[in-house]
């Protein structure tokens, strides 16, 4: 069975870091771009970062850039999300998905698999 | 930025609504790759569209999908009390940002 679980989140004071991580099961997780996208509460979902299928290109939002890493180990079927710099309007559900194409460079076909998410709060 | 799409929609069971997603030539209206999500209150994103108009495995046929220039549209037949929940339409983007969601919408059953 295809499963994508997140790990990680949790409260953070602004400026700190937090990893997040996100273990894939059931499809071979090698041959696809995985997503990062997040929700605020009660907000809207917002894309934040792509990697492609074998880890070589990465893609971010604007709002992260700079502060976020996307990177992945394709050995462990694990997707990161390395977030520095926080700040408070960081604080939301972070979800990983995989892209619905196999092979790509930066997705974006949609998104066809997601996890449960991560709630990660920044506040002091 | 964000694709455009009404906050809210209703309707009663039974009937038929739409929602639009509404962007540029450089996303919904550049290519086939526009998608449809559906949320429910604490859940995570489902898909049920993509490629415009193509349901995935086990999606209701009462979903569907088009588009018309830089506007996409998700069309609820029948409606039913268990489509209550947010959608969000979602479209690959030939700028240097892959991908852009929609606003969302909240569809309601009356």
């Amino acid at each position: 069975q295809v499963h994508l679980v997140e790990s990680g989140g949790g409260v953070v004071q602004p400026g700190r870091s937090q990893r997040l991580s996100c273990a894939a099961s059931g499809f071979t997780f090698s041959s696809y771009a995985m997503h990062w996208v997040r929700q605020a509460p009660g907000k809207g979902l917002e894309w934040v970062a792509v990697i492609s299928y074998h880890g070589a290109n990465k893609y971010y939002a604007d709002s992260v850039k700079g502060r976020f890493t996307i990177s992945r180990d394709n050995s462990k079927n694990t997707l990161y999300l390395q977030m520095n710099s926080l700040r408070a309007e960081d604080t939301a559900v972070y979800y990983c998905a995989r892209d619905r194409v196999v092979d790509t460079i930066r997705g974006g076909y949609g998104m066809d698999v997601w996890g449960q998410g991560t709630t990660v709060t920044v506040s002091s | 930025s964000a694709l455009a799409q009404p906050p809210s929609v209703s309707g009663s069971p039974g009937q038929s609504i739409t929602i639009s997603c509404t962007g540029t030539s450089s996303d919904v209206g550049g290519d086939i790759y526009v998608s449809w999500y559906q949320q429910h209150p604490g859940k995570a994103p489902k898909l049920i569209i993509y490629e415009v108009s193509n349901r995935p495995s086990g999606v209701s046929n009462r979903f569907s999908g088009s588009k018309s220039g830089n506007t996409a549209s998700l069309t609820i037949s029948g409606l039913q009390a268990e489509d209550e929940a947010d959608y969000y339409c979602g479209s690959y983007t030939s700028t240097s940002i892959p991908y852009v969601f929609g606003t969302g919408t909240e569809v309601a059953v009356l």
